[in-house]
C-alpha cells in the first residue's frame, strides 16, 4: 500500500463549482497536513497547512482532516480558472521536515 | 531575487555529459532538498541539508551528486545520467529540522532535465 495515495484525475469543473480533492494515507504517525498548489512551469506553492484532525478555513480554501479515516479534503469554493492548477497534498509525521506526498491532482476549471 | 531560485530552468544532455544544476534560497532558511518530480508519480526526496551537512541521501544513484558550500545555495552535479533520470528536479528550502513540528518547505521553479 502507498504511504499517500492521490487520484491524478484530470477533475475539470465549471467556473463557480465547488471543487473536492482528497488524500488517503496509511501511515497513522502523520500527525502534519498541507496542500500545495502548482502551477505550470512553476514549484510546488503552500496553500493550506493543518495539524492533526479537524478544519481549516482560508478564503475560499477549506482543509479538512480526519485522522481516524485517515482522509484528508481540500475544499475550493466558487472556482475560478486562476484555480487551475495541479494541487499535491503532503504529510508529515513531525519530528523532522520529511514529506509524504501524494501525485497530484489536476485541476481545470473552464470559464 | 526573493525566495528560492534555480538555475537553468530548461537542460538537455546527452548521456555522456556533466552538468550542474544550482539552487540559490533568500530566505535565511538553514535546511535545503533535493527532489525529483516524475509525471504521475508523487515527488521523491532525493538529499536533504542541514546547516551544510548532509542528512539524508534517499537511495539515490551515484551519478547524482549533492554539495552544499554553505545554508544558502545548493548544487547537484549530473554525470552519466539516464534517459529516465528525465524530469523536473526542484529544490526546496525550510528553517532547520528541529525536534517536534514540521517547518513549511518554500519550493524553487525547477530545473526540466531532458536525457537524451
Amino acid at each position: 500500500q502507498k504511504e499517500v495515495e492521490q487520484d491524478p484525475g484530470p477533475l475539470s469543473v465549471p467556473e463557480g463549482a465547488i471543487v473536492s480533492l482528497n488524500c488517503t494515507y496509511s501511515n497513522s504517525a502523520f500527525q502534519y497536513f498541507m496542500w500545495y498548489r502548482q502551477y505550470s512551469r512553476k514549484g510546488p506553492e503552500l496553500l493550506m497547512y493543518t495539524y492533526s484532525s479537524g478544519n481549516k478555513e482560508d478564503g475560499r480554501f477549506t482543509a479538512q482532516v480526519d485522522k481516524s479515516s485517515k482522509y484528508i479534503s481540500l475544499f475550493i469554493r466558487d472556482s475560478q480558472p486562476s484555480d487551475s492548477a495541479t494541487y499535491l497534498c503532503a504529510m508529515s509525521a513531525g519530528g523532522n521536515n520529511r514529506l509524504a506526498f501524494g501525485k497530484g491532482n489536476q485541476v481545470v476549471v473552464i470559464p | 531575487e526573493t525566495g528560492v531560485t534555480q538555475t537553468p530552468r530548461h537542460l538537455v544532455m546527452g548521456m555522456t555529459n556533466k552538468k550542474s544544476l544550482k539552487c540559490e534560497q533568500h530566505l535565511g532558511h538553514n535546511a535545503m532538498y533535493w527532489y525529483k518530480q516524475s509525471a504521475k508519480k508523487p515527488l521523491e526526496l532525493m538529499f536533504v541539508y542541514n546547516f551544510k551537512e548532509q542528512t539524508e541521501n534517499n537511495s539515490v544513484p551515484s551519478r547524482f551528486s549533492p554539495e552544499c558550500p554553505n545554508s544558502s545555495h545548493l548544487f547537484l552535479h549530473l554525470h552519466t545520467l539516464q534517459p529516465e533520470d528525465s524530469a523536473l528536479y526542484l529544490c526546496a528550502s525550510s528553517q532547520a529540522e528541529l525536534a517536534g513540528g514540521t517547518d513549511t518547505q518554500y519550493f524553487g521553479p525547477g530545473t526540466r532535465l531532458t536525457v537524451l
